[in-house]
C-alpha cells in the first residue's frame, strides 16, 4: 500500500483568493486522482492528474478553476482558483493500483471559504 | 460504469452482524464489485473486492449470487469503531481506473 500525504490539512480562505493543495507519496505511481467531497456527501471525481502532460478533467470541472501540476511520480498539486464558498469541502487525492477499483486515499484536505 | 443502489443508512448494535446489500443491475461482464470504507475526517480505504460467489479478508465478507446484479457486504460482529459509511463501487478498472462513488450507506454502530 501507499502512504499519502496532503498539505494543508485544513483551511479557512476569503472568497477571490486561491489555495494551492499539494499531494505527497512515499511510492512512484503512474495514476493519480483528484476528488471533491462536499459537506455531508459523496466523493466525486475532479481529474486525473497526468505526469508530464495536462490533467484530464471531468464533466463540470475546468482546468481554469481546478489548475493541476504533476511534476513527478509522486507528487501533485491542485489549486482552487477565485474560490466562493461553495467550495468549501474536503479536497482528496488518491493513488491507482495495479488491482481494478483500487485506490489508496489521502487524508484530505478540509477547506472552508468565507 | 455500473449504477449502484444501496441504503442510506442502517444502525446496529456492537456485536451483531451487519449486511449492506448493493444493487447493480446493469453490471458488465468484466465489471468487478468493490466496497470502501470511511470513517469520519478520513479518506476512503478500499476494504474488500469480488467478481462472483464469495470473497472473504480480516475485514469483511462479500456475497455475490450468480447472476451478479446485487452484491452484499457482511460486517461479523461490529464494534463502535465501525461505524463509518461504506461504499459499493463496480467497474472493470478500466479508462484509467477511474472510480465512481454512489451515495453509500452510513452505518452507525451503537453500544
Amino acid at each position: 500500500s501507499a502512504v499519502i500525504s496532503q498539505k494543508p490539512s485544513r483551511d479557512i480562505c476569503q472568497r477571490g483568493t486561491s489555495l494551492t493543495i499539494q499531494c505527497q507519496v512515499d511510492s512512484q505511481v503512474t495514476m493519480m486522482f483528484w476528488y471533491r467531497q462536499q459537506p455531508g456527501q459523496s466523493l466525486t471525481l475532479i481529474a486525473t492528474a497526468n505526469q508530464g502532460s495536462e490533467a484530464t478533467y471531468e464533466s463540470g470541472f475546468v482546468i481554469d478553476k481546478f489548475p493541476i501540476s504533476r511534476p513527478n511520480l509522486t507528487f501533485s498539486t491542485l489549486t482552487v482558483s477565485n474560490m466562493s464558498p461553495e467550495d468549501s469541502s474536503i479536497y482528496l487525492c488518491s493513488v491507482g493500483t495495479e488491482k481494478p477499483n483500487e485506490q489508496f486515499f489521502g487524508p484530505g484536505t478540509r477547506l472552508t471559504v468565507l | 460504469l455500473a449504477k449502484t443502489t444501496q441504503p442510506i443508512s442502517m444502525d446496529s448494535y456492537e456485536g451483531q452482524e451487519v449486511n449492506i446489500t448493493c444493487s447493480h443491475n446493469n453490471i458488465a461482464t468484466n465489471d468487478y464489485i468493490t466496497w470502501y470504507q470511511q470513517f469520519p475526517s478520513q479518506g476512503p480505504r478500499f476494504i474488500i473486492q469480488g467478481y462472483k460467489t464469495k470473497v472473504t479478508n480480516e475485514v469483511a465478507s462479500l456475497f455475490i449470487p450468480a447472476d451478479r446484479k446485487s452484491s452484499t457486504l457482511s460486517l461479523p460482529r461490529v464494534s463502535l469503531s465501525d461505524t463509518a459509511v461504506y461504499y459499493c463501487l463496480v467497474g472493470d478498472g478500466a479508462a484509467g481506473n477511474k472510480l465512481t462513488f454512489g451515495g453509500g450507506t452510513r452505518v452507525l454502530v451503537k453500544p
